[in-house]
């Protein structure tokens, strides 16, 4: 069984400033990493994903992975209130031939204006 | 392009009762996962069909039951319903073996 750590919050950060999500995972031969935001009462949705070590940007967002530390991050530069939501780690299961997710609780991002 | 589409959004069903929830997947996509959302908690894997066949199983006793048609589209089936059962259950689709999945909007179970 996977374990995804995540630091359930609640997270809050004023507009415009960065906001910092992070997840740890167990098994170290994990390869590759994916966020989902969700907002109250909707469904997941993919936000990113990050299969190398180092950084990837998308627009105000930037995934980190650091596998020597098994340690994921996600950066929301700029946050605004409508990135308020709560932000899922999730990390595919390595020894199946298809992609069944591990995800994590969650982090409950407030964005206050 | 249509999404990943569930049905019904919301239900309501005594202790005892069964249940069958509906999922269409994203067009091109052949595989589809059922996952069970409790409150304040991440999704937890249910089981996940692919090739008209149950792939791979969570940790969810047998009342939990499924199906994958032809067209790719998905039953979940939940028999003698527990007040624990109440959650949010999301279908996501994605394609073959690629762990990139994309999910319905939910179907909202409350147990009474």
């Amino acid at each position: 069984q996977k374990e995804v750590e995540q630091n359930s919050g609640p997270l809050s950060v004023p507009e415009g400033a960065i906001a910092s999500l992070n997840c740890t995972y167990s098994d170290r031969g994990s390869q590759s990493f994916f966020w989902y935001r969700q907002y109250s009462g909707k469904s997941p949705e993919l936000i990113m994903f990050i299969y190398s070590n180092g950084d990837k940007e998308d627009g105000r967002f930037t995934a980190q992975l650091n596998k020597a530390s098994q340690y994921v991050s996600l950066l929301i530069r700029d946050s605004q209130p409508s990135d308020s939501a709560t932000y899922l780690c999730a990390v595919p299961d390595r020894g199946s031939t298809l992609g069944r997710l591990y995800f994590g609780r969650g982090t409950q991002l407030t964005v206050w204006p | 392009d249509a999404g990943v589409t569930q049905s019904p959004t919301h239900l309501i069903k005594t202790r005892g009762q069964q249940v069958t929830l509906r999922c269409s997947p994203k067009s091109g996509h052949d595989t589809v996962s059922w996952y069970q959302q409790a409150l304040g908690q991440g999704p937890q894997f249910i089981f996940q069909y692919y090739e008209e066949e149950e792939r791979q199983r969570g940790n969810f006793p047998d009342r939990f039951s499924g199906h994958q048609f032809p067209n790719y589209s998905s039953e979940l089936n939940v028999n003698a319903l527990l007040l624990g059962d109440s959650a949010l259950y999301l279908c996501a689709s994605s394609l073959g073996a690629s762990p990139e999945a994309f999910f319905g909007q939910g179907t909202r179970l409350t147990v009474v």
